[in-house]
This record gives structure tokens, sequence and C-alpha cells, in this order.
């Protein structure tokens, strides 16, 4: 089956960027997304990207995709100490097929 | 706030007992998934409904069941309850597969069993 890994933890200080990779080993996924998970609640989507596209950016924040190396990362701009929170990549190929989450990265944004 | 709501937010039971953790989705949204995030298992997809059908099974405990009613809320059931099935369980919701598939996750229920 499918198979998402990301590290498990970053630390950045405040206003730098944060750079969260993750790898995936089904080369069907279609659909990429990036959630975020505050302590103590439910998973947030962040954003999203398709397998055809390379990047997106969204505000503070950009996706990049390497299909070749199924790798997908997320960089957020002008880190804050709101964006602590563990983010999770997840993969799917699309259709009624399942989602498959990585196993979250914390980020820890030091003041 | 995502739209999803789950309710109990907190359960405590002891070994052996049977619980339902309920969540009505999004207005509008036809599937329902629930998820099983533990400390040492991370975040494990267990089964989804479409409209009242199961579309997708995961690593479901034979102990547990799930079902979507007509008015699309849906109900996991846990049951003969061991201490390992104590964790955080998240439904999610999302539209009818149009392109993106986005799901939107509920606060979540808080089991723990003593």
């Amino acid at each position: 089956g499918e198979d998402v890994e990301q590290s498990l933890f970053l630390s950045v200080r405040e206003g730098d960027s944060s750079v969260i990779n993750c790898t995936y080993t089904d080369s069907s996924s279609t659909y990429l997304y990036w959630y975020k998970q505050e302590p103590g609640a439910g998973l947030q989507l962040l954003t999203y990207i398709f397998s055809n596209m390379d990047m997106k950016q969204d505000q503070r924040l950009t996706v990049l995709l390497n299909k070749k190396d199924k790798h997908l990362s997320l960089r957020i701009a002008d880190t804050q100490t709101g964006d602590s929170a563990i983010y999770f990549c997840a993969v799917s190929p699309g259709g009624y097929q399942k989602v498959t989450f990585g196993t979250g990265t914390k980020l820890q944004v030091i003041p | 706030d995502s739209g999803v709501t789950q309710t109990p937010k907190h359960l405590i039971t002891a070994t052996g007992q049977r619980v339902t953790l309920r969540c009505s989705p999004r207005s509008g949204d036809l599937s329902v998934y629930w998820y099983q995030q533990s400390l040492d298992q991370g975040l494990q997809f267990l089964i989804q409904y479409y409209n009242g059908e199961e579309r997708a099974k995961g690593n479901i405990l034979e102990r547990f069941s799930a079902q979507q009613f007509p008015d699309l809320h849906s109900e996991l059931n846990l049951s003969s309850l061991e201490l390992g099935d104590s964790a955080l369980y998240f439904c999610a919701s999302s539209a009818p597969p149009s392109g993106g598939y986005e799901q939107y996750f509920g606060p979540g229920t808080r089991l723990t069993v003593t």
C-alpha cells in the first residue's frame, strides 16, 4: 500500500522560513494535501496540489511537488508562533480511493 | 470551524465495554471518513461511507463497526474495548469528488479506556 513519510520534528526561529518535507511511494497519487493540527484540535486543510502541477502558492504557503522523486514540500514564509502545530502530508489517487496521511511533522517556532 | 460536528467530546469507559461515537458531516457532504489517532500509530484511516454505503476500509478492527444513516450522519461503534483503543477518533467529510478531494475534519472524540 501507499507509504507517506515525514520527519517528526522541525524547529525554526520566528520570522524565518520553514520547509516541511514529505515523500510518498505511490506514483498514481493525484491529489496531494497539507493539513495542520493545532493542540487539542482536529486537522485543518491548509492547501492542496494536483499531480499535474509543480508549484502552488497561497499567501505565505508555497507547495512544491517533484513527481519524479515523489517528494512534496511545504514552505511557510515569515513563520509565526501561531504556526506552531503538527503538519500532515496526505496523498490520494483520487475518486473514491482513500487518502493516506503521513506521520506528521511537529513544527516548533521559537520567539 | 469546519462544519463537521462530533459527539461526545470526551468519553471515559472501562475495558470490555461498548461505545458509540457520532458524527454529523458538513451540509451537503455525502462522504464520511473515520480515523483513529494515537501516539504510537499516528493517524490511521478506519473506514469511509458515501451516501450510506461503505466505500473503503482501512485498518479497522473487527470489534469496530460503522454506519451512515439516511440523514448522512454516521456512527462508529467500538465494542469489547481494550486499553489500546484509547485514542482520538476523528470524523471527516467531503463533497462528492469533482476534482479536489479535500476532507474537512471534526474536532474529534477523545476516548479513554481504563
